[in-house]
């Protein structure tokens, strides 16, 4: 099914591990961004690219990077967890009509 | 004060009743869009405005530019509307979203 696949839907880390969160879509759409939900705020930016080869910061960047080696790849690296990166972590890609958006990851940093 | 609030937080209503959820912001914008978050978290993109008024099925959404305001209408609503439904702009380069923290419906029988 044509979507956007984010990996895993949960997990648990330790404070200072890290990990990966996996972003793929297979509808050709040029751009792809990451955010973070916490409850009583909106969701935030974290990273976006425009395209292969282009990433740039969003709204809250500190603690994670971000690769564009494909159209279809925009993973999410946390490189040293730390308890305030407890959150709800959705990626989306965007067309012209609107926004697709992965189904979450869960992650408790503990 | 942020740059998108959405009124109200909080609506309950019962089922068949006429429902508005209101967004203003305060910055120049290119797009506005509206999405419906389901209970399970899974998001899902309604309606992307620019201008103008669009309908899909019992739902409606308006822009008015100049006043900075949309509202995303629901007509004879049902216990499956049931979500939280939020509201966000694009400003600037179009490249970010900004986003209100979302109203949070719920429809009874």
């Amino acid at each position: 099914n044509a979507g956007v696949t984010q990996t895993p839907k949960f997990q648990v880390l330790k404070t200072g591990q890290s990990m990966t969160l996996q972003c793929a879509q297979d509808m050709n759409h040029e751009y792809m961004s990451w955010y973070r939900q916490d409850p009583g705020m909106g969701l935030r930016l974290i990273h976006y690219s425009v395209g292969a080869g282009i990433t740039d910061q969003g709204e809250v960047p500190n603690g994670y990077n971000v690769s564009r080696s494909t159209t279809e790849d925009f993973p999410l690296r946390l490189l040293s967890a730390a308890p305030s990166q407890t959150s709800v972590y959705f990626c989306a890609s965007r067309q012209s009509y609107g926004y697709t958006f992965g189904s979450g990851t869960r992650l408790t940093v503990v | 004060k942020n740059e998108v609030e959405q009124s109200p937080q909080n609506l309950t209503a019962q089922e068949g009743e006429f429902i508005t959820i209101n967004c203003s912001y305060s910055v120049g914008i290119s797009a506005l869009h509206w999405l419906q978050q389901h209970p399970g978290g899974g998001i899902v993109s309604l309606f992307m405005l620019s201008s103008g008024k669009k309908k899909h099925g019992r739902l409606i959404a308006t822009i008015n530019i100049q006043e900075k305001h949309s509202s995303l209408h629901i007509t004879a609503s049902h216990p499956r509307d049931s979500a939280v439904y939020i509201c966000a702009v694009h400003t600037g380069t179009a490249s970010k979203l900004t986003f209100g923290t979302g109203t949070r419906l719920q429809v009874t029988l």
